[in-house]
């Protein structure tokens, strides 16, 4: 059991928002930042958002980030069948000085 | 440009140590603004975190594997290392070498940079 809780599966229509949800707690995503990565399959993890709310150049505007108190959120529009992958989020845990990944949240775009 | 690429014996005995090591290209590894780490994904299930280096030697470990696990870098050949001891089959994963931002970097606390991926099976 991942200590950042995602939904395992989210599913949208071509074109529309969808969004992932990433809860956690004060020791972690209350107090630290977090990045979030898109990981198709047979290669290696993208950086998507990083900061809680900023995109790496080359990120598309489509993407963005959020946070409030423990939990954060990705939010994707105008969703393309090239979306489809798998999001983690990802932050800094102060009490296990450790880095922390969600579980995961499974895209499908229908 | 800074690329990461892993390398490694694919095949590890259960029991035995898996070593793999990260070449950074590209850029400086003796930086005081960015971490190296290690994430891996075992089949069928997601990212997990093993640790992080900074170039002076300071580390930080999974709690998890805490135990069994030692990240070194070698800043005098461009590049850090993992080793794993007395590995079972639920150490078979595709092993990611990474870079982490930290203060000063612009992207505190996120792996920008990433390696392909080096998948290790540990099998008899």
């Amino acid at each position: 059991q991942s200590v950042l809780t995602q939904p395992p599966s989210v599913s949208a229509a071509p074109g529309q928002k969808v969004t992932i949800s990433c809860s956690g707690s004060s020791s972690n995503i209350g107090n630290s930042y977090v990045s979030w990565y898109q990981h198709l399959p047979g290669t290696a993890p993208k950086l998507l958002i990083y900061e809680n709310d900023k995109r790496p150049s080359g990120i598309p505007d489509r993407f963005s980030g959020s946070k409030s108190g423990t939990s954060a959120t990705l939010g994707i529009t105008g969703l393309q069948t090239g979306d489809e992958a798998d999001y983690y989020c990802e932050t800094w845990d102060n009490s296990l000085t450790a880095d922390l990944f969600g579980g995961g949240t499974k895209l499908t775009v229908l | 440009q800074l690329q990461l690429q892993e390398s490694g014996p694919g095949l590890v005995r259960p029991s035995e140590t898996l070593s793999l090591t990260c070449d950074v290209s590209g850029d400086s590894i003796s930086t005081n603004i960015y971490f190296w780490g290690w994430i891996r994904q075992p089949p069928g299930k997601g990212l997990e975190w093993i640790g992080i280096i900074y170039y002076n030697g300071n580390t930080y470990y999974n709690p998890s594997l805490k135990s069994r696990v030692a990240i070194t870098v070698d800043t005098s050949k461009s590049q850090f290392s993992l080793r794993l001891t007395s590995v079972t089959a639920a150490d078979t994963a595709v092993y990611y070498c990474a870079r982490r931002g930290y203060f000063g970097s612009g992207i505190h606390g996120a792996f920008d940079i990433w390696g392909h991926g080096a998948l290790v099976t540990v099998s008899s």
